[in-house]
């Protein structure tokens, strides 16, 4: 079956730090991939997503880039800041049309200090 | 603000009592979703309607029951619950409930369900 592993947490950096949040993944065919982020309170809100193989999902200065040698896809941002802090989730879709929604992995909390 | 709202934020209940959790949605999709959010476990798919149809039943427990009266509203009710049942409850909705990457799952804040 699926599955998606990420990094254990909680994640500490200070500000202007440099993010690497790890994900990999088993799928059987060839999955779209996507990060969540959730902020403390809040639900999950899509932060990017890669469709095929080599793409690069980035916004709000997170980048991730689909990889299908290392069946990766780590988020990345280069300067992080204390409104970053949240948890994060890496997820797929392998569902082929099919209605088994997304596999996510548990989620990474990552905190900013100051 | 995501257009998905979920009421209760918070609910306490026993094992014992019956209660509903009750979701909105005011983007005009097709779809609706449950999730169950455990603590250090990933996201659990419950359920998936649309237009008030269900898709799919992942093999939840019967004291969860869903109801879908209209493609804005989506109801799971609650009866004789176990404290392993305590968790974040997920509503999301989408335009579509296929080709995930197409149609962009958005969520609500969620009720936090807390079983004694």
């Amino acid at each position: 079956g699926n599955s998606v592993t990420q990094m254990e947490g909680p994640v500490t950096l200070s500000e202007e730090a440099f993010l690497t949040i790890n994900c990999t993944y088993t799928a059987t065919g060839y999955p779209s991939l996507f990060w969540y982020v959730q902020y403390p309170g809040e639900g999950l809100q899509l932060l990017l997503k890669a469709t095929k193989a080599d793409d690069k999902g980035s916004n709000k200065g997170f980048e991730a880039t689909y990889r299908k040698e290392t069946t990766s896809f780590h988020l990345e941002k280069g300067s992080v800041q204390v409104s970053d802090s949240a948890v994060y989730f890496c997820a797929l879709d392998d569902s082929g049309g099919g209605a088994d929604g997304l596999t996510f992995g548990k989620g990474t909390h990552l905190i900013i200090q100051p | 603000e995501t257009g998905v709202t979920q009421t209760p934020r918070h609910l306490v209940m026993g094992m014992t009592n019956k209660k509903s959790l009750k979701c909105e949605q005011h983007l005009g999709h097709n779809a609706m979703y449950w999730y169950k959010q455990s603590a250090k476990k990933p996201l659990e798919l419950m359920f998936v309607y649309s237009l008030e149809e269900r898709v799919e039943n992942n093999s939840v427990p019967s004291r969860f029951s869903p109801e879908c009266p209209n493609s804005s509203h989506l109801f799971l009710h609650l009866h004789t619950l176990q404290p392993e049942d305590s968790a974040l409850y997920l509503c999301a909705s989408s335009q579509d409930w296929r080709e995930i990457a197409k149609n962009i799952q958005y969520f609500g804040a969620g009720t936090r369900l807390s079983v004694l």
